[in-house]
């Protein structure tokens, strides 16, 4: 059964500090990966998205992530967090053959210190 | 595009009422999702729906939920009677059925708290 987890429940950065939010998940073949933010009061909102190709991924608002096939990991990284990035993180897997439906993470509390 | 909007954004209930959540989503989208999650738990699948038809609803846990999805258009999901343990967030999201593996759009989420 696919699964992942985000060991890191609450992270707290001070603006301008690089960040790296951890990923590790089991799946069986190659998977689909996500991260998606939810801001407060907000919905979930796609950052970025593996699926075949280049490791290292470009998403938006500055992010990226490097899928790591040995180390089963997705982790998202930053360079330089700013004090909007202060959200929820979520890592999620993804399955399009047979039952298509997103695994998710427990979720990374991320607080920026200003 | 119109993003998929959800309604009610909040609802308090009392334990043994009835709740019905409301998800539109992007038109033209023929998947639709609903999620749920828990306090402090993971987001949870809990069905999907090819337009009108119920593709997998292999997370609904327990006969006390029904979603419909009427026409393949909006889709609601009933609680029917509500209990403590169902309060939570519940996400809805849609696909377009040849860009499913480039992720879903999510709405804002239905808080639901049963007192």
């Amino acid at each position: 059964a696919q699964s992942v987890t985000q060991p890191d429940i609450h992270i707290t950065v001070s603006e301008g500090a690089s960040l790296e939010l951890r990923c590790n998940y089991s799946y069986g073949a190659t998977p689909y990966l996500f991260w998606y933010v939810q801001s407060p009061g907000q919905g979930l909102q796609l950052l970025l998205k593996y699926f075949s190709g280049d490791t290292l991924v470009q998403g938006i608002k500055g992010f990226e992530a490097e899928f790591k096939r040995s180390q089963s990991s997705f982790n998202l990284r930053k360079p330089s967090v700013h004090w909007s990035d202060a959200a929820e993180y979520f890592c999620a897997v993804g399955s399009f053959v047979g039952a298509q439906k997103l695994v998710f993470g427990q979720g990374t509390r991320l607080t920026i210190n200003p | 595009e119109a993003g998929v909007t959800q309604f009610p954004s909040h609802s308090v209930i009392e334990k043994g009422q009835t709740v019905t959540l409301r998800c539109d989503p992007i038109s033209g989208h023929d998947n639709l999702y609903w999620y749920r999650r828990v306090m402090g738990k993971e987001i949870k699948f809990l069905l999907h729906f090819v337009k009108e038809s119920k593709q997998d609803e292999s997370g609904m846990p327990n006969n006390r939920f029904l979603a419909e999805r009427t026409g393949g258009t909006y889709s609601t999901l009933k609680v029917q009677p509500a209990e403590l343990e169902d309060s939570g967030v519940y996400f809805c999201a849609s696909s377009q059925e040849l860009r499913r593996r480039y992720g879903y759009t999510f709405g804002s989420g239905t808080r639901l708290t049963v007192v």
